[in-house]
């Protein structure tokens, strides 16, 4: 069974620009996750979908970050425009049912804004 | 949200048994205790998860206190691979809220 795929791995921006990052859930969860990994941290919840509705989004900051999953499978996560807090590893994690004891995770996109 | 307590680092040598522990004293009646793990460079993966009984399965036991106010992740042997930070959550509705985490370092 193939994982939770994330692309890029690793983005380098500068303040003020915008990025987006890509994740591809395992085949057939209907729950997608981000989460946002500051270092030495643990991850925080940004945005839950179930399919293609938005669960839970109260952490993420929309005055700059937006997320989408059109089709109820993959899912974009865009920053515009970037602040130097905002780097961390952005991480992707799907589930077969929403409450589901298990999520798993992508390998997270590494963020640097300099 | 409830909250779990870990200690920041704990080492073990390699093949021996490593106890991780975990306090949790404000757990409610239906929060479930779930363990993750993060390897370097990784994502977090899922360990393990219980709510009273005790568990086992192929990558480690979970021991809860008959309280429910604290448990302990039990690796039986450690290898080099079990290097990572541990987490220990509570889940909270639909959410995994996580926490400082252990990190486990393990001697050859």
């Amino acid at each position: 069974e193939a994982g939770v795929a994330q692309s890029p791995r690793y983005k380098i921006i500068e303040k003020r620009q915008s990025v987006a990052f890509w994740c591809n859930p395992i085949s057939g969860h209907a729950t997608l996750y981000w989460y946002q990994q500051i270092l030495g941290q643990g991850p925080k919840l940004l945005i839950q979908f179930q399919n293609n509705g938005v669960v839970d989004d109260s952490q993420l900051p929309k005055d700059r970050f937006s997320a989408e999953r059109l089709k109820g499978v993959d899912s974009t996560l865009k920053i515009q425009p970037a602040k130097l807090e905002d780097s961390a590893v952005y991480l992707c994690a799907s589930s077969s049912i929403a409450g589901s004891y298990e999520q798993y995770f992508g390998p997270g996109t590494r963020l640097t804004v300099t | 949200d409830a909250k779990t307590t870990q200690p920041n680092s704990m080492e073990s040598n390699e093949e021996e048994p490593v106890h991780l522990p975990c306090n949790h004293s404000t757990i409610s009646g239906t929060d479930y205790i779930h363990w993750y793990r993060q390897l370097p460079s990784q994502g977090p993966e899922y360990v393990i998860h219980g709510l009273t009984s005790n568990v086992n399965n192929r990558m480690a036991s979970l021991a809860i206190a008959e309280d429910r106010k604290s448990s302990t992740l039990i690796l039986h042997r450690a290898t080099l691979r079990d290097a990572a930070v541990y987490y220990c959550i509570l889940r909270d509705r639909l959410e995994l809220i996580f926490g400082q985490g252990t990190e486990l370092s393990v001697k050859p």
